[in-house]
């Protein structure tokens, strides 16, 4: 039973299209995000959601909107689609966070974007 | 924003060697986390520390929270090919945004 399931695993799209990824997690987790990493094998955050309420959105511009329709739903909606948007996305999902810090953050297997 | 600042970036060594990857910030942490990601895969954590000073060992692989709750390293023994991947330390401050090193990627040949 996969935990954290991203659609679809590889986008490739020409410059200007708009576009979305689609993330689910089974664990009834509270707390979602989205993530970025770069080239470099960096991971930074995106957004975070709560129970369908948006609680982190860390400068991205805004072109990018995520939607969440439920607790176990986040989506990522891209328009506009620029070259630097090439990446890899992942979705991941946690309990809500307790007082000792954040919890284990369970991530799907990635959205490989290519802009061409 | 809280940076974590992960080092080597880049280790490339034989099967039945040790080694460090550390984790500095000059900000504290309420805790850290270890995750391993593996190539076309997400990361998965290994372990979280909490409490400054701590040690904590799964198998071979061990980690330590520094005193100060600002930094962490995480040793490797007798490493094997399987432990080869990228490895991220994340951190939440009072905030609870989650932030992530730069990563260490890891090469153990046979």
């Amino acid at each position: 039973d996969t935990a954290v399931s991203q659609t679809p695993k590889y986008l490739v799209t020409q410059m200007g299209n708009d576009k979305s990824i689609k993330c689910e997690q089974n664990l009834g987790h509270d707390t979602m995000y989205w993530y970025k990493q770069d080239s470099k094998k960096f991971l930074k955050i995106m957004f975070s959601y709560n129970n369908k309420e948006l609680i982190i959105n860390e400068t991205v511009p805004n072109r990018f909107s995520p939607k969440s329709p439920d607790k176990a739903h986040l989506n990522l909606h891209i328009n506009s689609l620029e070259l630097g948007d090439s990446a890899v996305y992942f979705c991941a999902s946690t309990t809500n966070g307790g007082g000792q810090g954040f919890d284990e953050q369970f991530f799907g297997p990635g959205t490989r974007l290519t802009v061409l | 924003t809280q940076l974590l600042e992960q080092s080597p970036q880049f280790l490339s060594i034989q099967e039945g060697e040790n080694l460090t990857v550390y984790c500095n910030s000059s900000s504290v942490f309420s805790s850290l986390q270890w995750y391993r990601q593996e190539p076309g895969e997400g990361p998965v954590l290994l372990v979280t520390v909490v409490t400054g000073g701590e040690v904590k060992k799964l198998k071979r692989l061990t980690f330590q929270f520094g005193d100060a709750r600002k930094d962490s390293s995480l040793h490797i023994t007798a490493a094997q090919p399987g432990d080869t991947g990228l490895y991220l330390c994340a951190g939440a401050g009072g905030s609870y945004i989650p932030t992530f090193g730069r990563g260490t990627s890891l090469i153990v040949h046979p």
